[in-house]
């Protein structure tokens, strides 16, 4: 069974920096695309980015390009977001989630991580 | 591509049929998927390729379009369908977007 395990929620101050997780098992980890997706509170779904965690290729969305990283550790099968200086503005649930295949939609889904950055 | 649903919120009386739009802003072709959140829940695969049903997925749930215009159907309504329901369009890889969701109320 495919599943795809996301670490805890965070709370950070503005101008830390933080690294979140997503562990991925079931499947071959490096040959599967991972997207993550950012839902502000009470808005809707945003595409971030995705890698491939083979070669680790990453695209991001023009909207979080600069803003965030992506990058994954195939040993580990785990894949991560991180920000090097937070703002009150990332505070959001952020989800990982599988691509089966390059192009589809992803199907296998993490139970996301509730970033929360205040002073 | 910009992914534009209506209505934002639909309220449909248990049994009813539910309908939901999904328009693109340029050609999609089929790659069209549909999601389903639960309050408190990550998102869930319904649809891809407009029309197909994921594992799992019961047979009220149906996709049909092509194109720019895209909708969703809830033949029987249950009570279990609350949620909100989000269009993805997955034709300009890796720039996948969302449209911005439509909350489906129990009457």
């Amino acid at each position: 069974e495919v599943q795809m395990v996301q670490s805890g929620a965070e709370v950070k101050k503005p101008g830390e920096s933080l690294k979140i997780s997503c562990g991925g098992s079931g499947y071959s980890f490096s040959r599967h695309w991972i997207a993550w997706v950012r839902q502000l509170p009470g808005k809707g779904l945003e595409w971030m980015g995705v890698i491939y965690p083979g070669d680790s290729d990453t695209t991001y969305s023009p909207s979080f390009q600069g803003q965030v990283t992506i990058s994954a550790d195939k040993s580990i099968s785990t894949a991560y977001l991180q920000w090097s200086s937070l703002k009150a503005s990332d505070s959001a649930l952020y989800y990982c989630a599988r691509l089966s295949v390059r192009g589809d939609p992803p199907e296998d889904w993490g139970q996301g991580t509730l970033v929360t950055v205040s002073s | 591509i910009v992914m534009t649903q209506s209505p934002a919120t639909l309220s449909v009386s248990p049994g009813e049929r539910a309908t939901l739009s999904c328009r693109a802003s340029q050609n999609v072709n089929y790659n069209l998927a549909w999601y389903q959140q639960k309050p408190g829940q990550a998102p869930r695969l319904l649809i891809s390729g407009a029309s197909t049903r994921a594992t799992g997925i019961p047979t009220r749930f149906s996709g049909s379009g092509s194109g720019t215009e895209f909708t969703l159907t809830i033949s029987s309504l249950q009570s279990e369908d609350l949620a909100v329901y989000y269009c993805q369009q997955y034709s300009d890889w890796p720039l996948y977007t969302f449209g911005q969701g439509t909350k489906l109320e129990i009457k």
